[in-house]
């Protein structure tokens, strides 16, 4: 069964101190990994989706990473507006996504 | 990327009573997806929708709680029948993008009392 483990479950930054959020995966046969941020009372928002060991992805002050046991989002100099909560999904076989819970950041300014 | 349009964006209801939330994409998808989110959760799959087909339920999930109508490639309802409390939660239908995710709509916050 495929599971997904995010850490930590809250963060919170002064603006412009770095860090990086965590998702362990087990999974078998991963076709890919998903980040999405959502923010209150609205539905995911696609950020990376990452298929291999190694590949990396970059938007704005966000960037990914994938091993064959994890990935990470690394957030550089953050602003109050990357304030949300932070998804890991990954996807194998027919099934579609399979969500962790979450990090929920809070960038002060 | 796809849009879509969830609809209503929250509601409070009543035990005993159903609720029919409703998504339209401005595209046509062959498999439309249905989540839960419950409170401090993550997001739980439901069911996928296929148009012409009945809809395949994952575990814990039956029809006759969360029916799925599939009339065609654009649009798609869940209804959440027979309400208790526990059924309160945030419910997300989603489509595979022509692209490299998924795209979800906005989500129905729903209060069941």
């Amino acid at each position: 069964e495929d599971q997904v483990t995010q850490s930590p479950e809250a963060l919170r930054l002064q603006e412009g101190e770095s860090s990086s959020l965590n998702c362990s995966y087990t999974v078998s046969g991963l076709r890919g990994l998903f980040w999405y941020r959502q923010d209150p009372g609205k539905g995911p928002e696609f950020l990376f989706t990452l298929y291999s060991a190694g590949e990396e992805k970059e938007k704005e002050r966000l960037k990914a990473t994938l091993t064959k046991k994890e990935s990470f989002l690394h957030i550089t100099a953050p602003k109050p507006e990357d304030s949300a909560t932070y998804l890991c999904a990954v996807n194998s076989g027919n099934t579609p996504l399979v969500f962790g819970k979450g990090t929920r950041l809070s960038v002060i300014a | 990327s796809a849009v879509i349009s969830q609809k209503p964006s929250r509601d409070i209801c009543q035990r005993g009573t159903s609720l029919t939330i409703q998504c339209q994409v401005d595209s046509q998808v062959t498999m439309m997806f249905w989540y839960r989110q419950q409170p401090g959760q993550s997001l739980t799959l439901i069911a996928t929708a296929n148009q012409g087909s009945e809809a395949t339920y994952e575990s814990g999930f039956v029809i006759d709680k969360f029916p799925i109508s599939r009339p065609n490639l654009t649009f798609s309802t869940l209804t959440v029948s027979n309400m208790s409390p526990e059924d309160s939660s945030i419910y997300l239908c989603s489509v595979r993008d022509s692209g490299e995710g998924y795209t979800f709509g906005s989500g129905t916050r729903l209060t069941v009392v």
